[in-house]
């Protein structure tokens, strides 16, 4: 699986937009961009997924760029409970290949 | 609750003890997969099955630890002769097999603190 870079840490105002953004500059055609959260002391929790076109589901959006390059996770109206940390993970869906390859990911404070 | 489970959610022990972990995935899930995350990390993979054949294993399973799914329903994991340098947390997921998203589904974790 393609290797990403994520900033170490961001910080997001209350009911403003979080944008975190994520390079995978070696990703391949058939790979994903995933999403995940965790949570202090919970397991992670999936967020959203995309292959080269925008979603969007009740939870964000993901952007990913016309190269695929890079993406951008996006939390429209950050609450607190937002706070955690973020993975950004690229991966092959279906297949015998089956795990996902976590990095450190991006720590998001939302604060008042 | 229909979600991931897993228990113990904490487990202390000594040095050198045996201890074993169940999870229990999503009920209509194939796959469940074991992670280890220490401290400021993010999960590491260890192995998974798919119904009860383990397809994949990590380098990380050293060879005391051991995974069984024997009927194709819930798991365990087991650490023989624990180290200090097992202490973690375990988490446990599943998924469904094949195409589409297949995203994973995450339990709450399994604390380990070997003394």
């Amino acid at each position: 699986d393609a290797k990403t870079t994520q900033p170490t840490s961001m910080d997001c105002a209350e009911g403003r937009a979080a944008n975190l953004p994520c390079n995978h500059s070696t990703i391949s055609g058939n790979e994903y961009v995933y999403w995940y959260r965790q949570i202090h002391s919970q397991g992670p929790q999936y967020i959203i997924h995309g292959l080269k076109n925008n979603e969007t589901n009740e939870m964000a959006s993901l952007i990913i760029t016309e190269d695929r390059k890079s993406s951008t996770l996006i939390l429209p109206h950050a609450t607190l409970r937002d706070t955690a940390v973020y993975y950004c993970i690229v991966r092959v869906v279906g297949g015998s290949q089956g795990n996902l390859i976590f990095g450190k990911g991006t720590k998001l404070s939302v604060k008042p | 609750d229909t979600g991931v489970s897993q228990n113990p959610r904490h487990k202390i022990t000594k040095r050198g003890q045996n201890v074993t972990f169940r999870c229990d995935p999503i009920s209509e899930h194939n796959r469940l997969y074991w992670y280890r995350q220490t401290l400021g990390q993010g999960p590491e993979f260890l192995t998974y099955f798919q119904n009860e054949a383990q397809l994949e294993k990590s380098r990380l399973l050293s060879d005391r630890f051991s995974a069984e799914r024997p009927k194709g329903s819930f798991s365990t994991l087991e650490i023989q002769r624990t180290e200090q340098g097992d202490s973690a947390m375990y988490l446990c997921a599943s998924s469904r097999a094949g195409g589409g998203g297949n995203e994973q589904f995450f339990g709450p974790g399994t604390r380990l603190t070997v003394l």
